[in-house]
């Protein structure tokens, strides 16, 4: 069965470093997406990707992120100077129509930042 | 707005018993979808149910079983003969008919006790 691929599981990373996150999304899907998950709390929507350019982003999604697809395989979110706050689970996501009505959602990359 | 609710926020059963977990919505779209989602303490989301809006059919697969009520604005999620293994957080979620957000409720964490 097809899945979303998300690399590491957990990285741990100092405060101010930059961190990338990685996602191999299903192999014909063309609309991605990224999520977080502060612990306890729910799940908030980062940014959306389609064509090879964001569709929508949230306000959590200021000029410290972005997201890449480098090589037409892999999506990326990169976080430049992290902060204390951004410690949480990220989910990839991906689906093949643009209503995600199957939403195939990774595993999760869990960012700690001390 | 779009903007789920999932009022209760921890439920406790016993083994064997049934349980509904609540999720109430809103939206100003005529077109949009649900979603239950299972959230493991290993942490990954695990897809459980997409509902549109025009299909108000009830659901069953095994144990689960979904009651749409367009009229209460309601998609709630029963869980039969509930199994230690069902111990989980579920998220209910909306997305737009755009397909570029979900909007996840804040999360039920369901504790079986054998």
């Amino acid at each position: 069965e097809p899945e979303v691929t998300q690399t590491p599981s957990h990285q741990v990373t100092q405060m101010g470093q930059e961190v990338i996150l990685r996602c191999v999304p299903i192999s014909n899907h063309l609309y991605f997406y990224w999520y977080r998950q502060i612990l306890g709390q729910k799940v908030e929507f980062l940014v959306s990707f389609y064509n090879n350019e964001i569709s929508e982003k949230s306000e959590i999604f200021d000029d410290q992120f972005s997201v890449e697809r480098p090589d037409g395989s892999n999506f990326t979110l990169k976080i430049r100077s992290t902060k204390l706050e951004d410690s949480a689970m990220y989910f990839c996501a991906s689906g093949q129509d643009r209503a995600l009505t199957e939403a195939f959602f990774g595993q999760g990359t869990r960012l700690t930042v001390v | 707005a779009q903007k789920v609710t999932q009022a209760q926020t921890e439920i406790s059963v016993v083994e064997k018993e049934d349980v509904t977990l609540d999720c109430v919505y809103e939206t100003r779209d005529t077109t949009y979808y649900l979603f239950w989602y299972k959230q493991p303490p290993s942490g990954e989301l695990v897809f459980l149910i997409r509902r549109n809006s025009f299909d108000e059919q009830n659901e069953i697969s095994g144990r689960y079983s979904w009651n749409f009520q367009k009229s209460t604005s309601s998609f709630n999620f029963t869980i039969t003969a509930s199994q230690v293994v069902d111990s989980a957080v579920y998220f209910c979620a909306l997305s737009d008919p755009t397909g570029n957000q979900f909007y996840f409720g804040t999360g039920t964490s369901l504790t079986v006790i054998p």
